[in-house]
């Protein structure tokens, strides 16, 4: 395994459409997390996952944002309804219990037109 | 809520050494990493503090005072490869997320 791979790296979309990214962990990893980082931000948490249960979630995170790990492997980030502001990369990281290194994946660039 | 500040940008020459300050509020506080980043490129893992010292790897090393809400990333011997935004980032709460802070840039010269 080569790490955390996601898909697309880059989305282009106009708004108010759908959009719906994937994300593989490492294999081995029971835990999954999903940032955004804006330029010159650092990464900004949305939601946390061990194996399959959605654990914690961004209070900041609108109703528009939904994310599921259906069997504990990987992981899909569906924003509806986009927004201009829902411009950002959006990275998928990966950990196993009880380590505090979490590897993250390349990012999926979204630009909303 | 959680607050982190660090430096926006910090300038060294190469084979110097670099301190990068972070200071934090937050309650249930955990721990303190610290990921680097280059430009276009992801996020990567350089240390976690979860008590009190100097945690040493390499030409890196970090360091927490949890009394203080303080910590600091030490970067040894730079070299231009160094070159890039270093987050501090606290994990808090019961689970393992973790709140970054703004970054700072690291710009080495020869």
């Amino acid at each position: 395994d080569t790490g955390v791979s996601q898909d697309p790296r880059h989305k282009i979309t106009k708004r108010g459409q759908n959009v719906t990214f994937r994300c593989d962990p490492i294999s081995e990893h029971n835990r999954l997390y999903w940032y955004r980082q804006t330029l010159g931000q650092g990464p900004e948490f949305l939601t946390y996952f061990q194996n399959e249960a959605q654990l914690e979630k961004s209070r900041l995170l609108s109703d528009r944002f939904s994310a599921e790990r259906p069997k504990g492997s990987f992981s899909t980030l569906e924003i509806q309804r986009t927004e201009q502001g829902d411009s950002a990369m959006y990275l998928c990281a990966s950990s196993l219990s009880g380590s505090n290194e979490q590897f993250f994946g390349p990012g999926t660039r979204l630009t909303v037109l | 809520g959680q607050s982190l500040e660090q430096p926006s940008e910090v300038t060294a020459v190469e084979g110097a050494i670099v301190q990068i300050n972070c200071t934090y509020q937050t309650s249930g506080f955990y721990g303190l990493s610290w990921y680097q980043q280059h430009d276009g490129g992801a996020p990567t893992f350089l240390s976690y503090n979860g008590l009190d010292g100097l945690e040493e790897t390499g030409r890196f090393s970090s360091f927490l005072s949890r009394s203080d809400s303080y910590g600091y990333l030490l970067l040894q011997e730079l070299q231009m490869k160094d070159s890039a935004s270093y987050f501090c980032a606290v994990r808090a709460g019961g689970y393992s997320t973790l709140t970054f802070g703004k970054g700072t840039m690291l710009l080495v010269s020869p």
